[in-house]
C-alpha cells in the first residue's frame, strides 16, 4: 500500500524567497506522484504530476518538483514566492490503481 | 475547462435526518466520480469510488448503508448521508475523472461543509 509523508505542517517564506515543500512517499511499484494546491473555499487544483516520464516535472504557477527514486522523494519547489502562493499543499500518489493517497498537506503563507 | 460543482457548499442539519450531496462535472463526462472525506486540519480521505450505471465501491471502514452513492449519470453523483450524527459532521469532497486511471486527472469540486447538530 502507499502513503505519504508531507515533512512540515506549515511553512512561512517571505515574498520573492524559494518555495520548498518536502514530500516523500513508500510504494510497492513505481508510483504516479502528485501535487495539489487547495485555495481558502476552493476545491483541490492540480499543480503537475509525474508518470514515470521525465523526473523533473513543471507544473503551473512557476512550480516544479523532482521525482528521485533513490530518496523516495517529489519536493515541490517554486524559486520566487508570491503573495498569491499563500494556500495548502498536498501530496499524492497513486499506485496501479485509480486511488490517490494524500499527505497531510502544508500550510504556505507569504510575509510581505 | 474541466470544472466540477458541488452543492451545497454548506448544509446544517439535525441529528437523525439525511443529507444528500451533489457533484457534477460541467464540461465533460466523467466516467468515474470519488468521495473524500476530510477533517479540520488533515487530509482527505477517500471514501468511495463510482463509476456511472454501477454499485460504488466503499473504502474499508466506510459504512455503505450510512453513506449512499449514485451516479447515474455520467455528469452526476450523488452522496447521502442516511441518519446523520454528529459525528459525521465533516468536510465532503468529491472529484472527477475522465477515464479513472492511475495517471488520470482528477479535477475536484469545491466541498460541502456538513454540521450536524
Amino acid at each position: 500500500a502507499q502513503s505519504v509523508t508531507q515533512l512540515g505542517s506549515h511553512v512561512s517564506v517571505s515574498e520573492g524567497a524559494l518555495v520548498l515543500l518536502r514530500c516523500n512517499y513508500s510504494s510497492s511499484v513505481p508510483p504516479y506522484l502528485f501535487w495539489y494546491v487547495q485555495y481558502p473555499n476552493q476545491g483541490l487544483q492540480l499543480l503537475l504530476k509525474y508518470t514515470s516520464a521525465a523526473t523533473l516535472v513543471k507544473g503551473i504557477n512557476g512550480f516544479e518538483a523532482e521525482f528521485k527514486k533513490s530518496e523516495t522523494s517529489f519536493h515541490l519547489t517554486k524559486p520566487s514566492a508570491h503573495m498569491s502562493d499563500a494556500a495548502e499543499y498536498f501530496c499524492a500518489v497513486s499506485e496501479l490503481d485509480y486511488k490517490l493517497s494524500f499527505g497531510a498537506g502544508t500550510t504556505v503563507t507569504v510575509r510581505a | 475547462g474541466a470544472v466540477v460543482s458541488q452543492h451545497p457548499s454548506w448544509v446544517i442539519c439535525k441529528s437523525g435526518t439525511s443529507v444528500k450531496i451533489e457533484c457534477r462535472s460541467l464540461d465533460f463526462q466523467a466516467t468515474t466520480m470519488f468521495w473524500y472525506r476530510q477533517f479540520p486540519k488533515q487530509s482527505l480521505m477517500l471514501m468511495a469510488t463510482s463509476n456511472e450505471g454501477s454499485k460504488a465501491t466503499y473504502e474499508q471502514g466506510v459504512e455503505k448503508d450510512k453513506f449512499l452513492i449514485n451516479h447515474a449519470s455520467l455528469t452526476l453523483s450523488t452522496l447521502t448521508v442516511t441518519s446523520a450524527h454528529p459525528e459525521d459532521s465533516s468536510f465532503y469532497i468529491c472529484s472527477a475523472s475522465l477515464a479513472g486511471g492511475p495517471t488520470d486527472t482528477q479535477y475536484f469540486g469545491p466541498g460541502t461543509r456538513l454540521t450536524v447538530l
